[in-house]
């Protein structure tokens, strides 16, 4: 398996703008994860999905942030209107549970609002 | 999930062994985890411990686990410049869940 799948790898966007960031989990993983990363905050659980459907939102910053899973295959998060403050690095992992690997973490993408 | 606490950095010369600690929160976590993560990358799993295990020994590491003190560490014998990176351990809740410390800076000085 080619593992857990993120694109963009780098984002530049300006201010006001809708950002939309995919990520393609390892098949047959049953949760997929939003974490986003920043030096100021640290590693902050944005959403998590438990075959397709969203457990738990709790995370996410604000009504600008949003979450789908259309499928097992795909997901994405999107940010309408961007801000500056949004800048960080926005990771997917996933996981299949009763697995004792723990989750599995894409490479990120680093997303610059100007 | 409960919070995990870690130091934020440690320092060590090359050649050296690393000690690097957490402690949990959560009694009933059945797995802990350390992860690593390199500059521009994302979190990889280095290891990890069963619960009732005290210690588990992979190559270069060595985790400990003290349930007793919800206390976890993990030592890197013979740090190397390559292991410059940081360090997240991360406990389970609720079956598969994971929450992760705020990770441990580990800088290696030639």
């Amino acid at each position: 398996d080619a593992g857990v799948i993120q694109s963009p790898r780098h984002e530049v966007t300006e201010m006001g703008q809708e950002v939309t960031l995919r990520c393609k989990p390892i098949s047959g993983h049953d949760y997929l994860f939003w974490y986003r990363q920043t030096m100021m905050r640290g590693l902050e659980l944005l959403i998590y999905f438990n075959n397709n459907v969203p457990i738990d939102d709790s995370g996410m910053p604000e009504d600008r942030f949003s979450a789908k899973m259309p499928n097992a295959s795909f997901s994405t998060l999107k940010i309408q209107p961007s801000e500056p403050r949004d800048s960080a690095v926005y990771f997917c992992a996933s996981s299949l549970v009763g697995q004792r690997d723990g989750y599995t973490f894409g490479s990120g993408t680093r997303l610059t609002v100007v | 999930g409960e919070d995990v606490e870690q130091s934020l950095f440690l320092s060590v010369r090359e050649g050296d062994s690393s000690v690097i600690n957490c402690t949990y929160t959560d009694s009933s976590s059945t797995y802990l985890y350390w992860y690593k993560q390199e500059p521009g990358a994302g979190l990889q799993l280095l290891t990890y411990i069963f619960s009732n295990m005290d210690m588990k020994q992979d190559q270069r590491l060595t985790v400990l686990l003290n349930k007793k003190d919800k206390h976890l560490s993990l030592r890197i014998a013979d740090t190397q410049t390559g292991d410059s990176a940081i360090y997240f351990c991360a406990e389970t809740y609720a079956g598969n869940m994971l929450t992760f410390g705020g990770g441990t800076r580990l800088m290696v000085k030639p």
